[in-house]
This record gives structure tokens, C-alpha cells and sequence, in this order.
């Protein structure tokens, strides 16, 4: 089966921190994702990738960037976060018939 | 994007089966419907897909109507652990940027 890791189930950061959101998977997929999931918004693409240094916006990518540099990783970045990034943040891979595997997701508090 | 409606909530008793419906009328040709569940504190889990035919795996059925503007996820005896959101999502899997929009999903209570 197709794992995807999140390097960490829970963060507490400081505002105006840089904060790295790491996400690992296993299965040589081409396409990765971010999200963010916030009670009665539910779940709202941010980036994603479909190949190593290619990333695309999704809709919500202000004051987030991404990094993609080998194809197992994809990396969320908060430049500097703020109190309204408090979330819980699901990465994503996916080959091209298959389903998404999502990892357990990393919830973020920003203080 | 092809959108789809699904109820906000459901309820069903333990050990019946439950039939989560889902319209997609504006779908096309080569959009797969696709389930997901989120289980309370994880990530959503996929479920089943399909593209006209019924469906059928370990988790569920995918009952998919004939015109495919609806489909029916059936669970076909429902346990407490299948309390959870499930998501009914249209993807094209051969679109290069092919990616899943989540909506409301359907919150579905499991009645012991």
C-alpha cells in the first residue's frame, strides 16, 4: 500500500516563524498536494506538483509556497506564519489511475 | 469543474445498510466518480471509484445510474467505525492537472 508520511502530527509556532510542513511518499507518484482543512470550510487545495520542481497553485496559496526537488518530497512552507494559518494541514499523492492516499495530516498552531 | 450535491447528513442504525447518494449532473464523458471517508482526526481514506459500471470492493458498492448523473455509495452493513464524512468527488485521471476539489461531504451517524 501506498504510504504517505507527514513528518509531524503536531506544531506549535511563533508568529512570524518560517515553518516547514515535510510529507514523504513511498509509491514513485508523479503528483502531490497540499491542503488545509478548517471546520465548516472543509477541505481547500493550496499547491500542488505533478513532477519534480513543477508546482501549481491551488486556491487558497497566498502566504504559502512549495518545494518540490526530489519526487518522493513535497514540502509546505509558511514564509512567515500568522495566526490565521492555524490549521490542520493533508498532504497527498496520487498516480495517474489510482486513488489519493492522504497522510494523517499535521495540526499547526500558530501563537 | 464538474460539480457534485450530496446531503449534509445522514443517519443509520448498526448492522443495516446505508445508501449515500450523490448527484453529478453537469459530468462528463471522462470523469470517474470517486468516494472518499474521513474518519474523525485522520485524513480522508479512499473508498471505491467507477466510471459506468456498478462496482464493488471489501469497503462498499458503487451503484452508478445509468445516464451517470447520480451514484449511490452503498455500505452494506454499517458498523460504528463507519462513522465519518464521505466525500463523492469527480476526477479525470488522464487531465495532467487533475486534482481533487473537496465539497461539503455527507456527515454520516452510525446508531448503535
Amino acid at each position: 500500500d501506498v504510504k504517505v508520511t507527514q513528518s509531524s502530527r503536531y506544531l506549535v509556532k511563533r508568529t512570524g516563524e518560517k515553518v516547514f510542513l515535510e510529507c514523504v511518499q513511498d509509491m514513485d507518484h508523479e503528483n502531490m498536494f497540499w491542503y488545509r482543512q478548517d471546520p465548516g470550510l472543509g477541505l481547500r487545495l493550496i499547491y500542488f506538483s505533478y513532477d519534480v520542481k513543477m508546482k501549481e497553485k491551488g486556491d487558497i496559496p497566498e502566504g504559502y509556497s512549495v518545494s518540490r526537488e526530489k519526487k518522493e518530497r513535497f514540502s509546505l512552507i509558511l514564509e512567515s506564519a500568522s495566526t490565521n494559518q492555524t490549521s490542520m494541514y493533508l498532504c497527498a499523492s496520487r498516480g495517474t489511475f489510482n486513488g489519493y492516499t492522504f497522510g494523517s495530516g499535521t495540526r499547526l498552531t500558530v501563537v | 469543474d464538474a460539480k457534485t450535491t450530496q446531503p449534509n447528513s445522514m443517519e443509520s442504525n448498526e448492522e443495516e445498510p446505508v445508501h449515500l447518494p450523490c448527484n453529478h449532473s453537469t459530468i462528463s464523458g471522462t470523469d470517474y466518480i470517486h468516494w472518499y471517508r474521513q474518519l474523525p482526526s485522520q485524513g480522508p481514506e479512499y473508498v471505491i471509484h467507477g466510471l459506468t459500471s456498478n462496482v464493488n470492493n471489501r469497503m462498499a458498492s458503487l451503484a452508478i445510474a445509468e445516464d451517470r448523473k447520480s451514484s449511490t455509495l452503498i455500505l452494506h452493513r454499517a458498523t460504528l467505525r463507519d462513522a465519518a464524512v464521505y466525500y463523492c468527488i469527480l476526477r479525470d485521471p488522464l487531465n495532467r492537472d487533475d486534482k481533487i476539489i473537496f465539497g461539503k461531504g455527507t456527515r454520516l451517524h452510525i446508531l448503535p
